[in-house]
């Protein structure tokens, strides 16, 4: 069974910061790693991808991956109230094409 | 391109029923999952097919849940008979590839409340 570990929260940031959100996971073999983005009542949305070491930037948002600890992060940088949701990290292994999900972390930013 | 469509979009059922759901995924995508989201928790991966067959249904309840996928398309997903702790957010979605960096487009879930 892969695991993948988030801290659930709730994480909660005045408008403006920097929000961090963290994520573990256990199979070394795991190969892409995955933002998604939940809206109560919503299905999720995909916000990052990232494959390799290192950050990857897309406008607000940074992923950071660090295979040898088994770790990624999303940062939102210059956070707003609508950064509001749930953000959900996946995992997918080589072998078999499957995607493990974890339990979400609930963001609040406070304007 | 149109997105994951999914129906019902709710559903209400007394234990002991049955249900059906059904998912169409983008066109041309080869990998489509089905997945359960209890409140509160993360997808959980019920099973998944590459084309119209299965690659992994080792979550799958497989005593009173069955899904199969005709002719590599459209997917459907049932539950006979059905539980109290089957109230769930069942989520399809789709890959254009079955190996490779690529992602998953997830339809509008069926949001299924058993009484």
């Amino acid at each position: 069974q892969k695991e993948v570990e988030q801290n659930s929260g709730p994480l909660s940031v005045p408008e403006g910061a920097i929000a961090s959100l963290n994520c573990t996971y256990s199979d070394r073999v795991s190969q892409s790693f995955f933002w998604y983005r939940q809206y109560s009542g919503k299905s999720p949305e995909l916000i990052m991808s990232i494959y390799s070491n290192g950050d990857k930037e897309d406008g607000r948002f940074t992923a950071q991956l660090n295979k040898a600890s088994q770790y990624v992060s999303l940062l939102i940088r210059d956070s707003q109230p609508s950064d509001s949701a749930t953000y959900l990290c996946a995992v997918r292994t080589n072998t078999g094409n499957q995607f493990y999900f974890g339990t979400g972390t609930s963001l609040t930013v406070i304007p | 391109e149109a997105g994951v469509a999914q129906s019902p979009r709710y559903k209400i059922i007394e234990k002991r029923q049955s249900v059906a759901f059904w998912c169409n995924p983008i066109s041309g995508h080869a990998t489509l999952y089905w997945y359960q989201q209890i409140l509160g928790q993360g997808p959980k991966l019920l099973i998944q097919f590459q084309n119209n067959g299965v690659v992994d249904d080792s979550q799958l309840p497989k005593d009173r849940f069955s899904a199969e996928r005709l002719k590599g398309v459209d997917s459907t997903l049932k539950i006979q008979p059905a539980k109290l702790e089957d109230s769930a957010v069942y989520l399809c979605a789709s890959s254009p590839r079955p190996r490779g960096a690529y992602t998953q487009y997830f339809g509008p879930g069926t949001r299924l409340t058993v009484l």
